[in-house]
């Protein structure tokens, strides 16, 4: 089976550059996307096809996928950005995700 | 304005069965492809099946095929999980969500979640 691989947590100032990555076998090979779920909600698609924005999604959310590692972006973090984040692919005609990474804004 | 609604969860025995409703609205149901997404409270996300737009593909995960079924009625714009042979294991909130038509793969839009717990 397919896996992807995330760190568990992230830590980051307000203010700061966060970078989440996800790591898969040739993960640069299929569109990766991101989710972002803050405690008690329901998940919320950030990023897909690599790089797009949802419309909604602020402009400091950016992705990226290449070789074996994707990677969210999240650019002059806020407080309001402190959640989990996942990432996914489509592997065969299943779906993948990694195990999420706690973003702290501290 | 889309909407997913799941209903049907609740306390089961092991070895009993479930069936999931996710009531679709806001946007063309038969349309789309469909997936079951569950989470254990504190853990990950986990994907559980996907059908598409007709009904007539379906895919599971290996931790739950053979006992767990997805359909849909795109008369009624719902979605549906009938779960049998449930095991502690799977316990866990179950989201419907929507599978994206700019990007398929990813999911757009999902439901609030329906809470299932196997427990004798």
């Amino acid at each position: 089976s397919y896996d992807l691989t995330q760190p568990p947590s992230v830590s980051v100032s307000p203010g700061q550059t966060a970078t989440i990555t996800c790591s898969g076998d040739k993960l640069g090979d299929k569109y990766a996307c991101w989710y972002q779920q803050k405690p008690g909600q329901s998940p919320v698609l950030v990023i897909y096809q690599d790089n797009k924005r949802p419309s909604g999604i602020p402009e400091r959310f950016s992705g990226s996928n290449s070789g074996n590692t994707a990677t969210l972006t999240i650019s002059g973090t806020q407080a309001m950005d402190e959640a989990d984040y996942y990432c996914q692919a489509r592997d065969s005609s299943t779906v993948v995700f990694g195990g999420g990474t706690k973003l702290t804004v501290l | 304005e889309v909407q997913l609604v799941e209903s049907g969860g609740g306390l089961v025995q092991p070895g009993g069965s479930l069936r999931l409703s996710c009531a679709a609205s806001g946007f063309t149901f038969s349309s789309y492809w469909m997936h079951w997404v569950r989470q254990v409270p504190g853990k990950g996300l986990v994907w559980v099946s996907r059908i598409n737009s007709d009904g007539s593909s379906t895919s599971y995960a290996d931790s739950v095929k053979g006992r767990f079924t997805i359909s849909r009625d795109n008369a009624k714009n719902t979605l549906y999980l009938q779960m049998n042979s449930l095991r502690a294991e799977d316990t866990a909130v179950y989201y419907c969500a929507r599978e994206s038509q700019l990007s398929p793969g990813s999911f757009d839009y999902w439901g609030q979640g329906t809470l299932v717990t196997v427990s004798s």
